[in-house]
């Protein structure tokens, strides 16, 4: 079956520590997201990528960094400046970079805390 | 930027019905719909276009009001599955920009 996954599911950073979190998807997809939601609040978009090779910063881009090396994969990268990094990640995909008429499809999350 | 829903929490009991609603400050081309079970990803709805249309999925529709740049969620005769948190996501004219809203926690009871 065809979807996004994103590995971790849990992950800890230890402070002055960069971690990177994995997103995968299988349905050949051009446009892939990164998200942050924090507790009882919306999605904020973090960046995106409408074709490899070009990535775009969302809101809330700012102690992060990703790459687009492949149509498949997004990998988002927490740095250390990235001073409240706790938060639930969710990485999505859209058939194309049309993001106002395209469903978005999610990966399960990744949740992120502080050691 | 970010659309405004309202209300912020809704308690049901099973078989009653809900509205949410969402509102823009911008001129709108589209709104998404979508759903998320608590620690789980967000599940797609629906999507209305600029045009004044209304969906329905089930006994869950949608209308979307162009001019006063908002849209409703209509849940019918809510069923326990119907519970989580609903989130409108707003596509802005003239830009290829989203924009997700802060939620509406849904709670249907027995």
């Amino acid at each position: 079956d065809g979807g996004i996954t994103q590995s971790p599911k849990y992950l800890f950073r230890k402070e002055g520590q960069n971690v990177t979190l994995s997103c995968e998807q299988n349905l050949n997809h051009d446009a892939m997201y990164w998200y942050r939601q924090d507790p009882g609040q919306g999605l904020r978009l973090i960046y995106y990528s409408q074709i490899v090779n070009d990535f775009q910063k969302g809101d809330i881009a700012e102690g992060y960094s990703v790459s687009r090396e492949k149509k498949e994969s997004f990998p988002l990268t927490v740095t250390s400046a990235q001073k409240n990094p706790t938060a639930f990640y969710l990485c999505a995909s859209s058939r194309t970079g049309e993001v106002r008429n395209q469903p978005q499809h999610f990966g399960d999350g990744t949740r992120l805390s502080i050691l | 930027q970010q659309p405004v829903q309202s209300p912020q929490a809704v308690i049901l009991r099973e078989g009653e019905d809900a509205v949410i609603n969402c509102s823009s400050s911008k001129a709108l081309y589209s709104v998404h719909w979508y759903r998320q079970k608590h620690g789980e990803a967000p599940v797609f709805l629906m999507i209305l276009l600029k045009g004044g249309e209304q969906k329905g999925h089930d006994k869950i529709s949608a209308s979307f009001n162009e001019k006063k740049q908002q849209s409703s969620l209509y849940l019918t005769a809510s069923q326990l599955s119907y519970s989580g948190t609903y989130f409108c996501g707003t596509g802005i004219s003239n830009f290829n920009k989203f924009y997700f809203g802060s939620g509406t926690k849904l709670n249907v009871k027995p």
